[in-house]
């Protein structure tokens, strides 16, 4: 079967710095994507990665290892506003998204 | 600013309705979709469309129906609501049907199935 793992819940401190991984099986792959949900809201778009390697988007990285596949997403410089839920999704052979359960980022001051 | 509008954010039902969820978007996308998001869960899709009166089952289609009479206009269908219905229904479109194809999701539209 197909599945996304990522962690329920994770805690970090304003101004720090943290990594939400992800990891995949998948039948093929065409890329995944990084998802940020603040509660009661829309997801929005955060990042694509297809390529191994890291992409760079502000505060805001994106790590891919297809041979491991694995992902992360990390946050550099906390804010209190990056409190949401990071949602990962793998996008496979027939282009259809498998998405994880989402990780709840907790802010502390 | 690219939009997707759902009508409702919040509805409550008796078991048995007949509910329509109705979705807008703006941006001329072809392929519009419909999920459901249940704690613990990631994503699922119930159904999506990528061009005007084509539809196609998702992963969860059971129980469900959708309507695409127009290229901005995406309906999902509860032909008689039940229990396990109760969820975040959230309406996404996108441009592309491959590769980088992001998707732009609605509010959502939290149904509550009494």
């Amino acid at each position: 079967g197909q599945n996304i793992d990522q962690p329920t819940e994770m805690t970090a401190t304003e101004g720090a710095i943290v990594q939400i991984n992800c990891t995949y099986q998948t039948s093929g792959f065409n890329g995944l994507f990084w998802y940020q949900q603040h509660a009661g809201e829309a997801p929005t778009f955060l990042s694509y990665n297809v390529l191994d390697g890291l992409e760079e988007k502000g505060r805001f990285s994106s790590f891919l290892s297809r041979s491991k596949g694995y992902s992360y997403l990390l946050l550099k410089e906390l804010q209190m506003k990056d409190s949401a839920s990071y949602l990962c999704a793998v996008m496979d052979s027939n282009y259809q998204l498998i998405w994880g359960a989402g990780t709840k980022l907790i802010i502390k001051p | 600013d690219v939009k997707v509008t759902q009508s409702s954010r919040y509805l409550v039902k008796r078991t048995g309705e007949k509910v329509f969820l109705e979705c807008v978007q703006d941006m001329d996308h072809e392929n519009m979709f419909w999920y459901r998001q249940d704690p613990g869960l990631g994503l699922r899709l119930i159904y999506f469309s990528y061009d005007v009166k084509m539809k196609e089952k998702g992963d969860i289609p059971e129980g469900y129906s959708v309507s695409r009479e127009k290229k901005e206009r995406f309906s999902l269908i509860l032909e008689s609501a039940s229990t396990n219905q109760t969820s975040m229904y959230l309406c996404a479109s996108s441009l592309y049907n491959s590769g980088a194809n992001v998707l732009t999701f609605g509010a959502g539209s939290r149904l509550t199935v009494l």
